[in-house]
């Protein structure tokens, strides 16, 4: 199957610092990824959709201001956690779509677990 | 409403033994797909298995098959011979409409524990 590279794994910050978070689509090229966020013993939760070249589509109740998507190329989105607090302590994972004719498939990043102390 | 239900928090299973996990969906577009996913505590997401609703038949993925009953709405992972390593978060998503909208959505996960 395809890989998808998410980058960091893991990552500590203080509280107030930001955090990039990468991910890379290493054997095709795709359009559109989406970054979700899961908390422990829960199911993923859809953040925002990122598109090439335009700006992302944010879920209700996600801040586009805290959570800075970037999609500058057909292989990279980055997820940015700007002014990170305690709360934003979470495991956040990539995924993206590749199309094939009728069919599309998304696959998944490893997850990056942020601890903000 | 939820667009994917899994009533399933846990489930154990010994070793060998096959395992259900029950998936149940609701959507009114006759054009959607079901896909299920292991995660591991390492919290990596790995594709196993995808049905699509005009999918004629059962689809299988070596030990993987999924028990599409598209009356029911149901889309339940059968296990087969489980091994330890199957010990993890299984989650079922859909996605509704053509290639141009893909955003899946996830149940809450199924907890499978294996043991010897």
């Amino acid at each position: 199957g395809a890989v998808v590279s998410q980058h960091p794994s893991w990552v500590i910050c203080k509280s107030g610092t930001s955090v990039k978070i990468e991910c890379r689509s290493l054997d095709f090229q795709a359009t559109t990824m989406f970054w979700y966020r899961q908390f422990p013993k829960q199911s993923l939760m859809l953040m925002a959709t990122s598109n090439e070249g335009s700006k992302a589509t944010y879920e209700q109740g996600v801040e586009k201001d805290k959570f800075l998507i970037n999609h500058a190329s057909l292989t990279l989105s980055t997820l940015t956690v700007t002014s990170a607090h305690p709360e934003d302590s979470s495991f956040y994972i990539c995924s993206a779509r590749r199309d094939t004719g009728l069919n599309t498939e998304a696959f998944f990043g490893q997850g990056t677990r942020l601890t903000v102390v | 409403a939820q667009k994917i239900t899994q009533t399933q928090p846990g489930m154990f299973v010994q070793e060998k033994e096959a395992v259900t996990l029950d998936c149940t969906y609701d959507t009114s577009d006759p054009s959607y797909g079901l896909f299920w996913y292991k995660q591991p505590s390492s919290g990596e997401m790995i594709f196993l298995i995808y049905q699509g609703s005009y999918d004629q038949q059962n689809a299988t993925e070596g030990r993987y098959s999924l028990n599409f009953q598209k009356a029911r709405k149901s889309a339940n992972l059968v296990i087969s011979a489980s091994q330890l390593g199957d010990s993890a978060m299984y989650f079922c998503a859909m996605r509704e409409g053509k290639g141009g909208s893909y955003i899946p959505t996830f149940g809450r996960g199924t907890s499978l524990i294996v043991h010897p």
